[in-house]
């Protein structure tokens, strides 16, 4: 059936380092992928997306990379923050009808 | 623009009550997801309403209902509540097409004792 996962669950970055989240997903057909970034006592806050005819895609600080050969996902967040710190989801569909989102990775920041 | 609103935020209901749930999306938008999020299950996707109609479903049982009204808002029921179903609820909307991205409410933190 349709998954994805997460290969680390906790992540943690000096403030100002790079940090990269990695996901993986199963579903060969999946052409939609998002970033969540959800803190604490919110609801998941959208990042980046990327479609599957992409293989990259840059936003403030982010970037989103997938590998549809190997079925991975990962987010890249540049010059770190303490306002980074949270927990980071991917999710993926099919034709956004439906969002399968992964177990997610807690990103922490370290002054 | 307002984002996605749900009321209440904190609910506490005892195990076979029932519960409703309102989300008020994004003016404009005309689709609205549920989910549910839970320390050992993730985050879940319940159901998806669109123009008053459910246009997709996730793997929860009959106890778990929604509706939505001509003016987007939607409200969601969970029946005969059970102690697993103490989660938070989330509310995304989006404007409607497969190209739009989905935007999430606070969400609605239900304790069932």
């Amino acid at each position: 059936g349709e998954s994805v996962g997460l290969h680390l669950p906790t992540l943690s970055v000096q403030e100002g380092d790079n940090s990269i989240i990695n996901c993986a997903y199963s579903n060969s057909a999946s052409d939609y992928f998002i970033w969540y970034k959800q803190e604490s006592g919110k609801g998941p806050q959208f990042i980046i997306d990327i479609r599957s005819n992409m293989d990259k895609r840059q936003g403030q600080r982010v970037t989103v990379l997938l590998n549809k050969t190997v079925k991975h996902l990962s987010l890249q967040i540049a010059a770190t923050q303490p306002g980074d710190s949270a927990v980071y989801f991917c999710a993926e569909s099919f034709g956004n009808e439906k969002l399968t989102f992964g177990t997610g990775t807690r990103l922490t920041i370290i002054p | 623009k307002a984002g996605v609103t749900q009321t209440p935020r904190y609910l506490i209901k005892t195990r076979g009550q029932q519960v409703t749930l309102s989300c008020s999306p994004i003016s404009g938008h005309r689709s609205v997801s549920w989910y549910q999020q839970t320390p050992g299950q993730g985050l879940q996707f319940l159901f998806e309403y669109f123009s008053e109609t459910q246009r997709n479903k996730g793997n929860f049982p009959g106890r778990f209902s929604g509706r939505q009204f001509s003016n987007s808002r939607s409200e969601m029921n969970v029946s005969t509540l059970e102690l697993g179903d103490s989660a938070l609820y989330l509310c995304a909307s989006r404007a409607g097409t497969s190209t739009d991205t989905q935007y999430f409410g606070p969400g609605t933190r239900l304790t069932v004792l």
